[in-house]
């Protein structure tokens, strides 16, 4: 079975420009993370999908940064304009549908993007 | 709101030698715990869980932990190190009915010795 799949892996841009990350869940997961994580720090949640649907965007930075799921399953997260403190991993993870609650699910994780802004 | 602390940002130990690495958590009532495993380059990935039940759970790679509830805490435990289990370790927690959210530590790098 296919792991979370994120690309680019690496990218570096100029600040004030755009840039795009993609990931493609695990086939049948229905909940999708995005993540950043900042050097020597844990991931912080940007926002969270079920299928199509973002339930928990409350730490997404709405002015510079959004995020689409149009068909509910993978997902591009997109920064315009980027600034200097954009530098991070951007990491995307996604969960199976269980009866369990969304809080106790495994979450499955991409490799992540490095993202350089200089 | 939830927290997770990881007093230890760096610990180092030899081969063969155990290990404890330590989590405490910030919440009201008994919360979902995890534990990750994050090698250079790559994404976090599930050691353990704990959501009710026995206190001591089992994990891949040889790894077990314990909830503690008089103490908020949730340890990291290894017998015998091996030199592939260095990386970064993650304690996660998720509080019921707080919207789907995981909280994050810190994180642990361990570093093994030869």
């Amino acid at each position: 079975e296919a792991g979370v799949v994120q690309s680019p892996r690496y990218k570096i841009i100029e600040k004030k420009q755009p840039v795009a990350f993609w990931c493609n869940p695990i086939s049948g997961h229905n909940t999708l993370y995005w993540y950043l994580q900042n050097l020597g720090q844990g991931p912080e949640l940007l926002i969270r999908y079920e299928n199509e649907e973002a339930v928990d965007d409350s730490q997404l930075p709405k002015d510079r940064f959004s995020a689409e799921r149009l068909k509910g399953v993978d997902s591009t997260l997109k920064i315009q304009p980027a600034e200097l403190g954009d530098s991070a991993v951007y990491l995307c993870a996604s969960s199976p549908r269980t009866d369990r609650a969304a809080e106790g699910r495994e979450q499955f994780f991409g490799p992540g993007t490095r993202l350089t802004v200089l | 709101a939830q927290s997770v602390t990881q007093p230890d940002i760096h610990i180092t130990v030899s081969e063969g030698a155990s290990l404890e690495l330590r989590c405490n958590y910030s919440y009201g009532a008994t919360p979902y715990l995890f534990w990750y495993v994050q090698s250079p380059g790559q994404g976090l990935q599930l050691l353990l869980k704990y959501f009710s039940g026995d206190t001591l759970v089992q994990g891949i790679k040889g790894f077990e932990a314990e909830f503690k509830r008089s103490q908020s805490s949730f340890n990291l435990r290894k017998p015998s190190v091996h030199w592939s289990d260095a990386a970064e370790y993650f304690c996660a927690v998720g509080a019921f009915g707080n919207a789907g959210k995981s909280t994050f530590g810190d994180g642990t790098t361990l570093t093994v010795k030869p």
